[in-house]
This record gives structure tokens, C-alpha cells and sequence, in this order.
């Protein structure tokens, strides 16, 4: 079974603080990690896919890395407009179509 | 391109009555899952179904869940009878591949007094 964990629960920045979210994860042969951001009263919105270890994907301030058993979802010099719940998610080759599988979840707030 | 759209966007009832949650995915897009999202388990997949054809159920709580997907572009979730434990915010997601991402329509919050 396919299983993620997310730290930490919840995260409180200053506006220019950089950090790090972390997603452990286990799963049977690795189909890809996903990366989504949720809004209060908002559905998850994608934001990156990484499929194999050592592979990096950048948008804006976030830039997503991946290693065999976890990968960190890097913040730079955060605005409060970052602040949201940002969830990672694993598909697994055991795994049917595109199911995916959900940490908890990260609430990042970064305060001007 | 219109996203996910799902309808009812709140929903309050009592309890013993049916439920119909209503997803239209985005066009195109061959896989269409229901997700239930509470603050104690977070995002839990009840149903997934590739063209059409519902692939596995084994997320759906009981008997009292039902979903069905008459076409390409619609499909509903149906609670009956509903119970307060059925709270939840529920979300419908669509794929237009096997390996892919999802895409979120905005979720049906809904109150079982």
C-alpha cells in the first residue's frame, strides 16, 4: 500500500524566509510525485510532476526536488500570497490508472 | 477551457435524506475520480473511473454511497441515506491520461445535521 507523510503540519514564515516542506513517502516502483497547493474552499491546483530521483522542477518561488524516498517542495523569499495547504501525492506502478495517493498536507503561512 | 465544474457548491440537509453530488469534467479528459477530504483523514479516494467504466470502488465507504457516470461528461455521487458522519467536502477530479495529473473542480461542502 502506498503511504505519504507530510512535515511539518504546519508552518509559520516571515515574508523572505526561505524554507523547506518535506514528503516521505513508500510505494511499489515510483510512477510519479505530484505537488498540489490548496486555497481555503479551493480544490488542490497542480503545480509539479517529478517521475524519477534526482529530477527538479522550478515554478516561480517553488522548486520541487526528488530523491528514492522523499522529496521537498523548497520556498524562496515567500510573499503571503504563497500561503496556502500544499499537499504532495505518489502514483505507484501497483496502482490502478492515475489514483493517487495523499500526504496530510503542509498549511504554510507566511506573514508580511 | 472550463475546469472541473461541480454542483452543489454547499449542501445541507438532515439526516435519512439522499444526497446527489454533480461533476462535469473537463472535456476531453478519459479518468474521473471522487475524492473525500476531512479535516481527520484528508484527501481519501472513494471512486475512479476510466472511460466511462467505474475501476475501482474500494474507497467507497458502504452501500449507502453510489456513483455512476452515464457519459463522457457527467457524472454524479448519491448518498443514501445520509448520515452527519457523511460530512465532508467532496471533490471530483479529471485526467486526460493514464499517468497523469489531476485536475480539482472546486468540491461540494456538505453538512449532514
Amino acid at each position: 500500500e502506498d503511504q505519504v507523510t507530510q512535515s511539518p503540519e504546519a508552518l509559520r514564515l516571515q515574508e523572505g524566509e526561505s524554507s523547506s516542506l518535506n514528503c516521505s513517502y513508500t510505494v511499489s516502483g515510483l510512477r510519479g510525485l505530484f505537488w498540489y497547493r490548496q486555497d481555503p474552499g479551493k480544490g488542490p491546483e497542480f503545480l509539479f510532476t517529478l517521475y524519477s530521483a534526482g529530477e527538479e522542477k522550478e515554478k516561480e518561488r517553488l522548486k520541487a526536488t526528488l530523491t528514492k524516498k522523499e522529496s521537498f517542495l523548497h520556498i524562496t523569499a515567500p510573499k503571503p500570497e504563497d500561503s496556502a495547504t500544499y499537499l504532495c501525492a505518489v502514483q505507484g506502478e501497483e496502482t490502478s490508472g492515475s489514483r493517487l495517493t495523499f500526504g496530510e498536507g503542509t498549511q504554510l503561512t507566511v506573514n508580511p | 477551457d472550463a475546469g472541473v465544474i461541480q454542483s452543489p457548491r454547499h449542501e445541507v440537509t438532515e439526516m435519512g435524506q439522499e444526497v446527489t453530488l454533480r461533476c462535469k469534467p473537463i472535456s476531453g479528459h478519459n479518468s474521473l475520480f471522487w475524492y473525500r477530504q476531512t479535516m481527520m483523514r484528508g484527501l481519501e479516494l472513494l471512486i475512479y473511473f476510466n472511460n466511462n467504466v467505474p475501476i475501482d470502488d474500494s474507497g467507497m465507504p458502504e452501500d449507502r454511497f453510489s456513483a455512476k457516470m452515464p457519459n463522457a461528461s457527467f457524472s454524479t455521487l448519491k448518498i443514501q441515506p445520509s448520515e452527519p458522519r457523511d460530512s465532508a467536502v467532496y471533490f471530483c477530479a479529471s485526467s486526460f491520461r493514464v499517468r497523469g495529473e489531476l485536475f480539482f473542480g472546486e468540491g461540494s461542502r456538505l453538512t449532514v445535521l
